[in-house]
């Protein structure tokens, strides 16, 4: 098993673009997690799906949104693109309960 | 307010010293704690909870609920124990999946 992937691994936007981030979780689990990590801090809880249903919101803007499909992949979009959105994207997935497997992130840069 | 807390950025100790990292949370009712580390270039990983009780790669951690700290101990540390460790706590009202980070802790081990 790969275990969690996510993609892509790095991208570079604009102020004011959207961006969609993908992510597979290991096979098997059913619960999906985003995280955002500026640098020097430590991740934040943005949301969580179980079973295709929001389970958790973090406290981030409306900008952010997140779904899981039927194959329990998930996508993570934010619009309108700031700078202050720069930061490393982590999802990761578990049973539930169960241990957090993360995965590699995605690194966003925001121009 | 949920907060955790790790009040030091970089710890630094020669090989066989002891080490304690420290953890700091502020929550209502019985907490959930964990402790995640990341070695270098490799991905965010489970090291231990609190209700397991158990001891990982020669580590421990124990809730303590007077000081609300779950510091983590090794007696001995090894040139491998080097890397970032995050303290985390499980959100109230959230799962396993909705943690709240503290900012990590760097270990460096010399030799």
């Amino acid at each position: 098993d790969a275990g969690v992937t996510q993609s892509p691994t790095h991208l570079i936007k604009t102020r004011g673009q959207h961006v969609t981030l993908r992510c597979s979780p290991i096979s098997g689990h059913k619960s999906v997690s985003w995280y955002q990590q500026v640098l020097g801090q430590g991740p934040q809880f943005i949301f969580q799906y179980y079973e295709k249903e929001e389970r958790g919101r973090g406290n981030f803007p409306d900008r952010f949104s997140a779904r899981q499909f039927p194959n329990y992949s998930s996508e993570l979009n934010v619009n309108a693109l700031l700078l202050g959105d720069s930061a490393l994207y982590l999802c990761a997935s578990s049973l539930e309960p169960g241990e957090l497997f993360f995965g590699e992130g995605s690194r966003l840069t925001v121009l | 307010a949920q907060r955790v807390t790790q009040p030091e950025k970089l710890l630094s100790v020669f090989k066989g010293a002891p080490v304690e990292l420290k953890c700091n949370y502020s929550y209502s009712g019985s907490p959930e704690l964990f402790w995640y580390v990341q070695y270098s270039r490799q991905r965010l990983q489970l090291l231990l909870r609190h209700i397991s009780r158990e001891s990982i790669k020669g580590f421990t951690a124990d809730l303590n609920k007077g000081e609300t700290s779950f510091h983590l101990k090794k007696p001995f540390a090894q040139e491998e124990d080097s890397a970032m460790y995050y303290c985390a706590l499980k959100a109230y009202g959230g799962s396993q999946g909705n943690l709240i980070f503290g900012k990590g802790t760097k270990l460096s081990v010399k030799p």
